[in-house]
């Protein structure tokens, strides 16, 4: 079964520039998430889809960050502008059942704020 | 709140060695789980655990979900050299929808 598929798998961007995030899930999840961790932290969820709607976005800093699933597969997460602290990486996991905790997280992507 | 303290926040263990980490919160959870992340990748589950006192194993790996339902903890039996990774426990509250909170792990290294 293929895992969880994330690209790029690092990008390095000047603050102000724009950034996109891809993720296709496992086949048949219904749960999509994006998480952010910071260096020496813990993930911390951004955003959370059910199939195509979003179920909680409550963390996601909406003036700058966006996400979508528009067919309820894969999704992508955008931050536009960047500033320097979004330098994380940008975990994309997914679940066959929403609010269950047993989650198949991707590689990630490494992204670095100039 | 909904954070979760986890401890500790290093260990250097030598090989063979048992291994304790913890994780407690002033919030009560309805599942507790562990996760472990290597260099590079993300982070894969390892123990779920879904009711109160709850004891279970998964190789060298226990986990137990704490009778106050504010706290858990892992034991890896007989440490080895793959062992060494980030450890992160993570809890569901029932009151935020579910929502999964991580704590902010346990870096574990291993003298061979």
């Amino acid at each position: 079964e293929a895992g969880v598929a994330q690209s790029p798998r690092y990008k390095i961007i000047e603050k102000r520039q724009s950034v996109a995030f891809w993720c296709n899930p496992i086949s048949g999840h219904a749960t999509l998430y994006w998480y952010q961790q910071i260096l020496g932290q813990g993930p911390k969820l951004l955003i959370q889809f059910q199939n195509n709607g979003v179920v909680d976005d409550s963390q996601l800093p909406k003036d700058r960050f966006s996400a979508e699933r528009l067919k309820g597969v894969d999704s992508t997460l955008k931050i536009q502008p960047a500033k320097l602290e979004d330098s994380a990486v940008y975990l994309c996991a997914s679940s066959p059942s929403s609010g269950s905790g047993e989650l198949f997280f991707g590689e990630g992507s490494r992204l670095t704020v100039l | 709140g909904q954070q979760l303290n986890q401890s500790p926040q290093s260990m250097f263990i030598q090989e063979g060695e048992d291994v304790s980490m913890n994780c407690t919160s002033s919030s009560i959870f309805n599942t507790w789980l562990w996760y472990k992340q290597d260099p590079g990748e993300g982070p894969v589950l390892l123990i779920a655990l879904y009711k109160a006192g709850e004891l279970t194993s998964n190789g060298r790996l226990t986990a137990q979900f704490g009778i106050t339902r504010k706290d858990s903890f892992l034991n890896i039996s007989a440490s080895i050299p793959s062992d060494v990774g980030i450890y992160f426990c993570a809890g569901q509250l029932i009151e935020y929808g579910n929502k999964l909170v991580f704590g902010a792990g346990t870096i574990l290294r291993v003298k061979s």
